[in-house]
């Protein structure tokens, strides 16, 4: 059973359109991140929450926008898609371990194509 | 200029072989070091860990973190098939607003053919 998932797992869509992107993890983790893949870019962050009232804008956060449910739940929206955002797109959670140590789980990803 | 570099290959080598995979930084405040595999059309997993400077090594793996070069590398060997995915370096500062954040390099795609 994965601890992480992701949906849809694919998505293709126009330009415009108003798009959301779902992640839930059992992990019981209280960080949850979203991040983009392109490739020779690798991954790069868009939003991250600490806990339900933490939203933080990441690298590249310009035409995105987060919710985050509950503890489990943070999705990811593009109010209005365009095609530059055609990416691998990836939730990931964590929790502080000892020593610092923030491992960073990571679900299957969903593959965006913005037409 | 990013804050980590990575030579993104891709790296080919036969079976048996030693890899050698490298990121360099430029955030001194970088104080955790991480390497992902990521096979394909999966999401990366953790595959080592390390804090500071120094020497890890995890079965075939051994990472290892020169902070004074601000240089990691990743060395693999006997390399094997099922190694084949991309690498990628990830590092952390300790503290602040960047604690818990990670900042990743590009990757490199590792293919070990038979």
């Amino acid at each position: 059973d994965a601890d992480v998932t992701q949906t849809p797992r694919n998505r293709i869509t126009k330009t415009g359109k108003r798009i959301m992107l779902e992640c839930s993890q059992t992990k019981g983790h209280d960080r949850m991140y979203w991040y983009r893949q392109d490739p020779g870019l690798g991954l790069r962050l868009i939003y991250y929450s600490f806990d339900v009232k933490d939203i933080n804008k990441g690298e590249i956060s310009d035409g995105y926008s987060v919710s985050r449910q509950a503890q489990a739940k943070f999705s990811l929206s593009l109010e209005s898609a365009i095609p530059n955002q055609t990416a691998l797109y990836f939730c990931a959670t964590s929790d502080l371990g000892t020593g610092g140590r923030d491992e960073q789980f990571f679900g299957p990803g969903t593959r965006l194509t913005v037409l | 200029q990013k804050e980590v570099e990575q030579d993104p290959g891709p790296l080919s080598v036969p079976e048996g072989a030693i890899v050698s995979l490298n990121c360099t930084y430029s955030n001194s405040a970088f104080q955790y070091f991480m390497w992902y595999r990521q096979y394909s059309r999966k999401g990366p997993e953790l595959l080592m860990y390390t804090y500071s400077s120094g020497n890890k090594e995890d079965g075939r793996f051994t990472a290892q973190v020169d902070k004074s070069s601000k240089y990691i590398s990743l060395f693999i060997r006997d390399s094997q098939p099922s190694d084949s995915a991309t690498y990628l370096c990830a590092m952390s500062a300790a503290g602040g607003t960047s604690y818990g954040k990670l900042t990743f390099g590009q990757g490199t795609i590792l293919t070990v053919h038979p």
